[in-house]
């Protein structure tokens, strides 16, 4: 089934950390990859994408892997600020109808 | 920059009640999604519109459910009848083709509270 998976379900992390989400899909067929960031009460941005050729991406202190054989994709979140506090959604589009697949996002927040 | 904006933030309606959600996509798109997201749920997709008429819909969107472009900038997803179940926030999205490397642009969306 088109699936998205997204873990962990939500992490604290101190200012100035990295971390890093994970999200697994096994949406087929695959046409790309999406992370959104979603402030609390505010609608998703789209952070980066990516197509099946490419293996990362920056956006900034963000950047996003993805290996297609695996169908796994990572999140990367460098020097973390307070307002990186969010939901961290990873969303893929299936090839053919380019219907959205969202994972349940990764709640990160960010303390001083 | 150019915004999704979506009316109003919040609704609340009795059970049975119709209820109509707007939308003003960016001006310059000419494709529009209607989204859902239960509480603690993911986002799910409703229907995609395209040249004033539906081009694909989601097996949540049922006959409870009608979207339409009243005219050229507002729309709208109208729930008839509404149920208990149909407490959501609603996401509205827009993209300026239908190419999927093209990305959505989502508004803050609006929270229905059915009671």
């Amino acid at each position: 089934k088109n699936q998205v998976e997204q873990s962990p379900q939500s992490l604290i992390i101190l200012e100035g950390k990295n971390c890093t989400l994970q999200c697994n899909y096994t949406v087929s067929p695959f046409s790309n990859l999406r992370w959104y960031k979603q402030d609390t009460g505010r609608g998703p941005v789209s952070l980066t994408i990516m197509t099946f050729s490419e293996n990362t991406k920056s956006n900034g202190r963000y950047t996003a892997t993805l290996d297609a054989d695996t169908k796994q994709s990572s999140l990367h979140i460098t020097a973390s600020q307070l307002s990186d506090s969010a939901s961290y959604i990873c969303v893929v589009t299936r090839g053919g109808n380019n219907r959205l697949a969202f994972g349940k996002g990764n709640q990160v927040v960010v303390i001083p | 920059e150019p915004e999704v904006t979506q009316t109003p933030s919040h609704q609340v309606t009795q059970m049975g009640q119709e209820v109509i959600l707007r939308c003003v996509p960016i001006s310059n798109h000419l494709y529009f999604y209607w989204y859902r997201q239960i509480l603690g749920q993911k986002v799910e997709f409703l229907v995609s519109f395209y040249n004033n008429e539906i081009s694909e819909k989601s097996e949540i969107f049922d006959d409870q459910f009608s979207v339409e472009r009243p005219d050229g900038s507002n729309f709208t997803l109208k729930i008839r009848s509404t149920k208990l179940e149909d407490s959501a926030m609603y996401f509205c999205a827009s993209s300026v083709s239908g190419n999927s490397n093209q990305p959505q642009h989502f508004g803050d969306g609006t929270r229905l509270s059915i009671l």
